[in-house]
């Protein structure tokens, strides 16, 4: 079975600073992770994703995200937030092992940028 | 718009009556899906549609049923629904269902804002 988990509801930052959304998973073999963003009155929007090679992915919007298969985890970074980052952000993993399975998403994390 | 429209955009409904949901793409996907968007809670796949064969039905109550009658169009009839179904609908699309990668990446319409009275 896969899952994934972000912990935080809500993450708070100053415009300006660096911003970190966390995300953990758990697959049986290796993963594929993505990171989609929802801003208001939208549907998701694709930011990047992780399917092998390189640990950091970069992906739009300034943002990247760094995969660690000893922690498990897939946090999204940007070294300097901007208000209109403010959106909420679903991590979501699908197991290379899972055949045709589709995606599953975590339950979103709010992130307000306050100038 | 991302190339997936969703309509109505809103709707309200009362318990006893029917109403559908649409969606429809331009992307020339062959894979569709309804997911469903409560607050707080993970996004909850409904059905999945690839080359408009459902594969996957998440457990979904039967006052929910799908219709794709074709690769383009996706519908969600709905008949006798409950309070707690009030959420919003989103409808997406991918390439295929699963490729040699498996990387498929979704395209999400604007959702559908179900209120049920």
């Amino acid at each position: 079975a896969q899952s994934v988990a972000q912990p935080e509801d809500q993450v708070n930052v100053a415009e300006g600073n660096p911003l970190t959304v966390k995300c953990t998973y758990s697959v049986s073999g290796n993963p594929y992770l993505f990171w989609y963003v929802q801003y208001p009155n939208r549907g998701l929007q694709f930011l990047l994703k992780y399917i092998t090679g390189d640990n950091l992915v970069k992906g739009s919007y300034g943002f990247e995200a760094e995969f660690n298969k000893s922690q498990t985890s897939f946090h999204l970074k940007k070294p300097s937030a901007l208000v209109s980052d403010s959106a909420l952000y679903f991590c979501a993993v699908r197991d290379l092992l899972s055949g045709n399975t589709p995606l599953v998403f975590g339950k979103g994390t709010r992130l307000s940028v306050i100038a | 718009e991302t190339g997936v429209t969703q309509t109505p955009r809103h709707l309200v409904m009362g318990m006893t009556n029917k109403k559908s949901l649409k969606c429809e793409q331009h992307l020339g996907h062959n894979a569709m899906y309804w997911y469903k968007q409560s607050a707080k809670k993970p996004l909850e796949l409904m059905f999945v549609y690839n080359f408009k064969e459902q594969t996957e039905n998440n457990s979904v109550p039967s006052r929910f049923s799908p219709e794709c009658p074709n690769s383009s169009h996706l519908f969600l009839h709905l008949h006798t629904l409950q309070p707690e179904d009030s959420a919003l609908y989103l409808c997406a699309s991918s390439q295929d269902l699963a490729t040699s990668s498996g990387a498929n990446v979704l395209t999400f319409g604007a959702g559908s804002r179900l209120t049920v009275l």
